[in-house]
């Protein structure tokens, strides 16, 4: 069983939709990462939490937008995603940015846009 | 030239057999990662490596920082090993990782 825990494990959606995606964790992490991930190729960052604080954003559409409403709990909001958006979305955490730490991944959210 | 490469990218083994996968680096780093990913998804952090050597069950990894060069052994294989291997690197000047491609392997019973 994985410590950081996804939600909804898979999500289809039509392109006008808007969906969220959800992360928590409650080993008291305060760094807080969204990744995508295409199939055979390594995850892909997307976004950094810091404290609560968005401290990366690697030139992501706005069509992704992160929340991180406290310090156990991510979300993703999704909205007007393109069929190249299918992917699978992977968060992960770790005890602090600065510090070498292992980040703890989740199992996923398998996003698949019509 | 990508800044991580793994080799090999596809293994295929016998159960049983000795398990070698290579990663070379060409940026300062402050550690580097071993990860396992099956398939389904969910990724699991095996090593953190800043020198030297780690061992966890059936599971080795060695870093020589001068050659900017790690492996990860695994003894005895067992098809329950058959993942991708990925190993990653975190900058000195920054804490993003940088990712491998990944080395998928096969355990054949």
């Amino acid at each position: 069983d994985t410590e950081v825990t996804q939600t909804p494990k898979h999500l289809v959606m039509g392109m006008t939709n808007k969906k969220s995606l959800k992360c928590e964790q409650h080993m008291g992490h305060r760094a807080m990462y969204w990744y995508k991930q295409k199939a055979k190729k390594p995850p892909e960052l997307m976004f950094v939490y810091s404290y609560e604080k968005l401290s990366i954003n690697e030139s992501v559409p706005s069509r992704f937008s992160p929340e991180c409403p406290n310090s156990s709990l991510l979300n993703l909001h999704l909205h007007a995603l393109q069929p190249e958006d299918s992917a699978l979305y992977l968060c992960a955490s770790s005890h602090d940015p600065s510090l070498n730490q292992p980040q703890h991944f989740g199992d996923g959210t398998r996003l698949s846009i019509l | 030239k990508n800044e991580v490469e793994q080799s090999p990218q596809n293994l295929t083994a016998q159960e049983g057999e000795f398990i070698t996968i290579n990663c070379s680096y060409s940026v300062g780093i402050s550690a580097l990662h071993w990860l396992q990913q099956h398939p389904g998804g969910g990724i699991v952090s095996l090593f953190m490596l800043s020198s030297g050597k780690k061992k966890h069950g059936r599971l080795i990894a060695t870093i020589n920082i001068q050659e900017k060069h790690s492996s990860l052994h695994i003894t005895a294989s067992h098809p329950r090993d058959s993942a991708v291997y990925i190993c990653a690197v975190r900058r000195d000047s920054n804490y993003q990782l940088i990712w491998g491609a990944g080395t998928k392997l096969i355990i054949k019973p």
